[in-house]
This record gives structure tokens, sequence and C-alpha cells, in this order.
């Protein structure tokens, strides 16, 4: 069964700074999706960033990255230039992207961000 | 933003009730799932469906079960509510194979 485990589940970084959220997971599969989703108090889940598997080049979307390591199953995200409105709970997420297999989405347990002016 | 919609957003019920919440789509994907939000857990997967009347469990599918008689619906009812599925449910969904997955805005259940 895939796994997703993020191992930390409060960090904290100065504004304008840059941080690093961890996340591993577990999978057979050779094709699949990795998402950060991003959830403000609202509840509203954001999509941040989603890898595709067999992509090598790491995804970015303006201050956000990840480090996409397949071999380790890692997948971890950074965050640069921190500002205040980064603050939430952030998601890591896998899916299969085996058409017509289990396309199970499996979320971690979550990491808060906090943001120090 | 994707057509999804849950329903009702918040209610209250009594213990040993039964409750329905209601996902409905307007973009006819094939993948619809439920997951209950509590603090220190994350996102749990209680049931998804991958098609109109295929349905499976997820990792606390006890004391829920759902229902998909067709493609824009998906029912997911608590047959005698308990205090332990106070929670805030979501919805999602999304196309087989693909890359995007939309959220509902979620539904608010206490059960006292």
């Amino acid at each position: 069964a895939q796994t997703v485990t993020q191992s930390q589940p409060e960090m904290s970084v100065q504004e304008a700074e840059t941080v690093t959220l961890s996340c591993t997971y577990d999978t057979s599969e050779s094709d699949y999706y990795l998402f950060w989703y991003k959830q403000p108090p609202s509840r509203q889940m954001i999509l941040v960033i989603r890898q595709e598997a067999y992509k090598q080049q790491n995804a970015t979307e303006n201050r956000f990255s990840v480090n996409f390591q397949k071999a380790a199953k890692s997948f971890s995200l950074k965050i640069s230039d921190s500002q205040l409105g980064d603050a939430a709970m952030y998601f890591c997420a896998y899916r299969a992207s085996t058409q017509g297999g289990s396309e199970k989405l499996v979320f971690g347990k979550g990491t808060k961000l906090t943001v120090n002016p | 933003d994707a057509g999804i919609t849950q329903s009702p957003r918040h209610k209250v019920t009594e213990t040993g009730t039964p409750v329905t919440l209601r996902c409905h789509q307007t973009e006819n994907h094939r993948y619809m799932y439920w997951y209950r939000q509590d603090p220190g857990h994350g996102l749990r997967l209680i049931h998804y469906s991958y098609g109109v009347k295929d349905t499976d469990k997820g990792e606390v599918s006890d004391g829920y079960s759902v229902s998909r008689s067709k493609t824009e619906d998906f029912l997911l009812t608590l047959e005698s509510a308990t205090s332990s599925q106070t929670s805030v449910y979501f919805c999602a969904i999304s196309a087989s194979g693909g890359n995007t997955i939309y959220f509902g805005e979620g539904s608010w259940l206490t059960v006292v």
C-alpha cells in the first residue's frame, strides 16, 4: 500500500528566509504524481506544486520548488523568500497515474508552517 | 474553478442518527474521493469511486458507506453517527490518469 510520511509536524521560518518541508513516500508503482497542497485556516485546499514521476527535472512555481529524489522516494518542498501569507498547513500527496489501476490519492499528516515577521 | 460542491456544508446531528453527505460534480470525472480531516491525522481516505457503482474502501471506512448511482454524485452515509465521526469531510475528484485534483470546500459535521 502506498504511504506518505511527513516527519515534521511543525516548522517555523523568518519572513524572507528559506524553509524546506520534508516528505517521503512508499510505492511499488513506476508512474505516479506527487503534490504539495497548502491549507490556510479557511480549510481550502490549494495546489502549490506537482511533479510527474517520469520527469527528472524538479518542478518550480515562482518561490516554490521541489527536490524530487525518485530512488530515495523523497519529495521535499522549498519555499524561498517566505511571506506571511505562506503560513498554513502543508500536505504532501501521492497518486498513481496508471489508468485503470488503483488511483488512490494518499496524503501525509501535514506540516504546520509558521512565518515569523 | 472546478464544478464540485458539497452539501450540507455544516451539520449538527445526534448520536445514533443517520447522516448523508453529498458530493456533486459537473466535470464528468471518473474518480471521486471522500476524506475526513482531523487534527494530527491529515486527510484520511474513507472511500473512493472509480466509476458508477464502482467503489472501494480507504483506510478509515468502518462506520461509513458510499454510493454512486450516477457519474456526478458520490454520497457518503453514516448509518448511525457517533461522536468519533465529528470531523471535517472533504470530497475530491479527478480524471483517470489525471494530474489535477479538485477539492470541495468541506463539510463540517458535529455529532452530539
